[in-house]
């Protein structure tokens, strides 16, 4: 079964409006991170936006926001005021278990995000 | 702060050669580090799990002799992949978890290969 899905290919968006990208993810782990990361063509994976298990708050960074929903175990990644510079691929992804080393991610499919002018 | 780059950006090689790719922790010590996969238009698929001073763990179905780990220091892991045939091009990519902050890890640039 897929740990990270995430269920949109593809998404475009008007530049300066905001757009959602959707993150489903299973595990059985009571402690476990959730991150979004941004892969432009460059092919560099930059880090947006991190989650804990535990935090009961929505966290924020500057315009990314991750609307997490424990019960549904989704953790979507919400861009305000989209700009040309945030087309790229974005990956959700998530770390089980408490923080350890030797915790691999587990990576989504991804989903293209193309802001239109 | 936080910076993980890798070496070479890009290679081609000849089938049959080997290829050596460093990913250095610059501002930081890794005690852990990753090595990933990723085929174009997929997601990062990850190869093995390499800790500084032992040997890597690799994940199923990655061949061990062929995708050789070496992490000889706190800032230095090498991926060699040996015997490199075209099925083998690919971006390949690192992270490493800074030590006393093991909640998120560090991503390299990555490494284009390609195998003629």
């Amino acid at each position: 079964a897929q740990k990270i899905t995430q269920t949109q290919p593809g998404m475009f968006v008007q530049e300066k409006e905001a757009v959602t990208l959707d993150c489903t993810y299973d595990t059985s782990d009571q402690s476990y991170g959730l991150f979004w990361y941004k892969q432009p063509s460059s092919g560099e994976m930059i880090f947006l936006i991190y989650q804990g298990s535990y935090d009961e708050q929505n966290a924020t960074e500057g315009r990314y926001s991750l609307n997490f929903q424990k019960a549904r175990k989704s953790a979507n990644l919400v861009i305000s005021a989209s700009q040309l510079g945030d087309s790229a691929m974005y990956f959700c992804a998530m770390r089980e278990g408490p923080d350890n080393y030797g915790q691999n991610f587990v990576f989504g499919p991804g989903t293209r995000l193309s802001v239109l002018p | 702060g936080a910076v993980v780059s890798q070496h070479p950006s890009r290679v081609i090689c000849k089938s049959g050669t080997s290829v050596k790719i460093e990913c250095r922790s610059l501002d930081f010590q890794a005690t852990t580090m990753f090595w990933y996969r990723q085929f174009p238009k997929q997601s990062l698929m990850l190869m093995a799990t390499s800790n500084e001073g032992s040997k890597a763990t690799y994940e199923q179905g990655v061949e061990k002799d062929k995708f050789l780990i070496n992490h000889a220091s706190l800032t230095l892991s090498t991926l060699t992949v040996t015997s490199a045939h075209p099925e083998d091009s690919s971006f390949y990519i690192c992270s490493a978890v800074r030590d006393g902050h093991t909640d998120t890890q560090y991503f390299g640039p990555g490494t284009r290969l390609t195998v003629l």
